[in-house]
């Protein structure tokens, strides 16, 4: 079945250190790939998406490309602040038709970043 | 737009007691689910509506029911709580489906003594 795996935690980086966080899947059909976040206290909201191969998805300095070859989605940041402190998760969406809306949303177990000034 | 509001934000119980968890959207979102957070596991889907009057389980429905009365709102109820439900729990919606960008609530903390 499909299954999203990412690097266990926890990671500590000083400020402005270099960030990556790897997760890697298995998938049929037409899935699309997301980074989620969670700060402390507080629920998952969305950092970036990716929904065909060759994509790149950024926000907030974050990047991550959807690598089909690899089936990989690794997260990435040139220069990680204190305010990034929080648990990452990579997900992916196994659409039942490409473009559409239903299928399963699978994440990973969850990554834990802390950055110490 | 308050988003996905959720209540209450901790509470405690007994086993065998039983209580709703609340969840409202304001984005007219279509799709609607329940996912607990625990150590280790990740977010596992409990139930979760495609629209008002339509629900299905998830992964981990035992000992959960939900109902979808409404668009705005999706509750969750624990019928006889366990300890084994002792967890966080998300409720989250998105517009059409579970491949669209999800929008979380902050979480209710539930302990089951």
């Amino acid at each position: 079945g499909n299954s999203v795996t990412q690097m266990e935690g926890p990671v500590t980086l000083s400020e402005e250190a270099f960030l990556t966080i790897n997760c890697t899947y298995t998938a049929t059909g037409y899935p699309s790939l997301f980074w989620y976040v969670q700060y402390p206290g507080e629920g998952l909201q969305l950092l970036l998406k990716a929904t065909k191969a060759d994509d790149k998805g950024s926000n907030k300095g974050f990047e991550a490309t959807y690598r089909k070859e690899t089936t990989s989605f690794h997260l990435e940041k040139g220069s990680v602040q204190v305010s990034d402190s929080a648990v990452y998760f990579c997900a992916l969406s196994d659409q039942v038709f490409y473009g559409g809306s239903q299928g399963n949303l699978i994440f990973g177990k969850g990554t834990k970043l802390s950055v110490k000034p | 737009n308050a988003g996905v509001t959720q209540t209450p934000k901790f509470q405690v119980l007994k086993t065998g007691q039983s209580m709703t968890l609340q969840c409202a959207q304001d984005m007219n979102h279509e799709y609607m689910s329940w996912y607990r957070q625990d150590p280790g596991m990740g977010l596992r889907l409990i139930h979760y509506s495609v629209g008002a009057g339509i629900t299905d389980q998830g992964e981990v429905p035992n000992g959960y029911n939900v109902s979808r009365s409404t668009t705005e709102d999706f509750p969750l109820r624990l019928l006889s709580a366990a300890p084994s439900q002792t967890s966080v729990y998300f409720c989250a919606s998105s517009l059409s489906g579970r491949a669209d960008t999800q929008y979380f609530g902050p979480g209710t903390r539930l302990t089951v003594l």
